[in-house]
């Protein structure tokens, strides 16, 4: 399955809303009904963090200003307000099925 | 605390081996499985390969099936990616994850990642 994203370079405001979009090459809904797409960050560094399971689901103790969203082959994750921290490398990553694949990376700069 | 560390990279000559281990510590490590993900210089993410809580399963990615293995010690919370007939392309670092259930299908995203280990094929 390839995972398609964009944009692969975002610059963004402080304070302001930004989204990066994810399409897969098929649909990513399982045989037991779940849609196994998450997205990760990379901060400069930094080894890849969660923070969306599932779509829409919110890993622990990641802010409320991201969110996801979206169904079958079509995905976005939104920051509401971007902030300084959130600098970084975005990916989405599908693991319905094997070989399991990320998007290219969404850089979102300040 | 939730911890995985990765060891055992470094410089290596093509054609040769190497082998990378994954410690896990704050977890019952039986109880999940546990993936590696590499990411050349400059480059995005690569799935590698997992191996099932029991070591009951494995699957790896195209690019690596055939030369890298993977193995476990559930005895010493350690897993193992033993990887044979290295190329260039194989530069990368080395990120184990732990899968949030007890196989690797059908995972709920990865979490926690390593810190990594560096593997550069050189001569």
């Amino acid at each position: 399955i390839v995972m398609s994203q964009t944009p692969l370079s975002s610059p963004v405001t402080l304070g302001q809303p930004a989204s990066i979009s994810c399409r897969s090459s098929q649909s990513l809904v399982h045989s037991d009904g779940n849609t196994y797409l998450s997205w990760l960050q990379q901060r400069p560094g930094q080894p890849p963090r969660l923070l969306i399971y599932k779509i829409s689901n919110r890993f622990s103790g990641v802010p409320d200003r991201f969110s996801g969203s979206g169904a079958g082959t079509d995905f976005t994750l939104k920051i509401s307000r971007v902030e300084a921290e959130d600098v970084g490398v975005y990916y989405c990553m599908q693991s319905t099925q094997f070989p399991y694949t990320f998007g290219q990376g969404t850089k979102l700069e300040i | 605390q939730v911890h995985l560390v990765e060891s055992g990279g470094g410089v290596v000559q093509p054609g040769r081996s190497l082998r990378l281990s994954c410690a896990a510590s704050g977890f019952t490590f039986r109880n999940y499985g546990v993936h590696w993900v590499r990411q050349a210089p400059g480059k995005g993410l690569e799935w590698v390969a997992v191996m099932w809580n029991d070591g009951s399963n494995e699957y790896y990615a195209d690019s690596v099936k055939g030369r890298f293995t993977l193995s476990r010690d559930n005895s010493k919370n350690t897993l193992y990616l033993q990887m044979n007939s290295l190329t260039a392309d194989d530069t990368a670092v080395y990120y184990c994850a732990r899968g949030r259930g007890p196989t690797g299908s059908a995972t709920p995203g990865f979490d926690p990642w390593g810190q990594g280990t560096l593997v550069t094929v050189s001569s």
